[in-house]
Formats: structure tokens, sequence, C-alpha cells
């Protein structure tokens, strides 16, 4: 089964307005990390933000923001005033804690390519 | 350098031959983890280092991939006998944190890019 799932293949989006983009996950474990990566097109993993289970309140990070909806095991990644910059791919990883073996890899979602217009 | 280095960027090899590819870390960071992304998808994961120690190798899809990290710092990932499957970027990540720490992200490496002919 998926552990992750992002099901927009590619979103579009017009300069400076907002874009939400999906990821639901798939866990059993009561502790574990949501984060999301931006891949541009030169291949570089870039680390935007990070949610815990625990946490209490949903993260942000400059103009990225988690929307954390625990119940429907939802972590979707809003980016306000869209830069053309912004046109790479996003990946959506999940950690997992309790059952991680004392260590913790990261699970990939397939990606959202999002491309912003001007 | 102060972010996770590979080498080489790209890879050309013909069917059969071997590869080796490189991966230095950052300073310190104690965890270390390779992963393989095809084109369009996500990383997978391949395998994880912990120092010397190799933790996980489930993600590995066969005995020709091979991964060694001898002295706890660089690492190097070898695939025998190159297959056209194989050609993908393969990444590599590095964690300060062992064990513990799940809001600890990976820094990655920019790849190495491998294309089998």
């Amino acid at each position: 089964a998926q552990k992750i799932t992002q099901t927009q293949p590619g979103m579009f989006v017009q300069e400076k307005e907002a874009v939400t983009l999906d990821c639901t996950y798939d866990t059993s474990d009561p502790s574990y990390g949501l984060f999301w990566y931006k891949q541009p097109s030169s291949g570089e993993m870039i680390f935007l933000i990070y949610q815990g289970s625990y946490d209490q309140q949903n993260a942000t990070e400059g103009r990225y923001s988690l929307n954390f909806q625990k119940a429907r095991k939802s972590a979707n990644l809003v980016i306000s005033a869209s830069q053309l910059g912004d046109s790479a791919m996003y990946f959506c990883a999940m950690r997992e804690g309790q059952r991680s073996g004392g260590y913790n890899k990261l699970i990939f979602g397939a990606g959202t390519r999002l491309a912003v217009h001007p | 350098g102060a972010g996770v280095s590979q080498s080489p960027r790209y890879k050309v090899a013909k069917r059969g031959q071997d590869v080796a590819l490189r991966c230095d870390p950052i300073s310190g960071h104690v965890s270390l983890f390779w992963y393989q992304q095809a084109l369009g998808q996500g990383p997978e994961f391949l395998t994880y280092f912990q120092n010397e120690a190799q933790l996980d190798k489930s993600g590995l899809p066969s005995d020709r991939f091979f991964a060694e990290r001898p002295e706890g710092s660089v690492s190097t990932l070898k695939i025998q006998r190159t297959q056209q499957e194989d050609s993908a970027v393969y990444l590599c990540a590095s964690s300060g944190v062992a064990g513990q720490g799940l809001g600890s992200p990976l820094h990655f490496g920019n790849g190495t890019r491998l294309t089998v002919t």
C-alpha cells in the first residue's frame, strides 16, 4: 500500500497567487513526521517544512505552511504569494517513529510538478 | 564543502559494466542514506548507514547493488553488471541524528544521473 499519496501530477498557478499541494499518508504508527521537499530542474532536494504528529499547531516557514489534518491523514503544503522560482517538483515525505527500528528513513510520494505563470 | 557532495554528476555505462558512485556527506553526520529516483518519480529508499554500520539494505533491488561506508564518512554505491533498468538518479543524503529526532531533515546531494546504454 502506498504510504504517501500525492494525487496531483501537475499544478498551475498564477504568480502572486496561493497554491495548495495535496498529500495524504498512511501509517499506524502514532509517532511520525511529515516533510515537504522542493526539487528544481537542477536536481537538488531542498527541505522546506516539517510537521510532527504530536505538534498542536500547523507548521509555517516563511511563505510555506502545512495544513495538517491528522484525522484525515493529510498534510497539504500551502505556498502563498507564488513566485516564478517556485516552479519545481514538490515531494511529500514521511518518517515513522516507533517502528523505525532506531533509524529514520524518509518515504516519499510521487511528487507534484508546480508551474508558476507570470 | 558545507553540503553533501556526490560524484560523478553524470555517468554513462554500457550494459554489463560495473559502476561506483561516491557520496561525501556533511562532516560529522552519523546517518547516511542512498535513494534511487527514476524519471518523474519520487526517491525510493535503497540503504542506510549509521556510521560504518549498514543497518538496512532492504531497498537494494538486487544482489548486483552493494554499498559501503568503511570509515563512517564517505560512502560508495556499487552496481555490478549494470542493466538498462538501473538508469536513474542516485541520491545520497545525510543526517546528524541517529535513531532519534523525527524532525531531523535529510540533507541531499545533487545526485548522480546514471544512464545505462
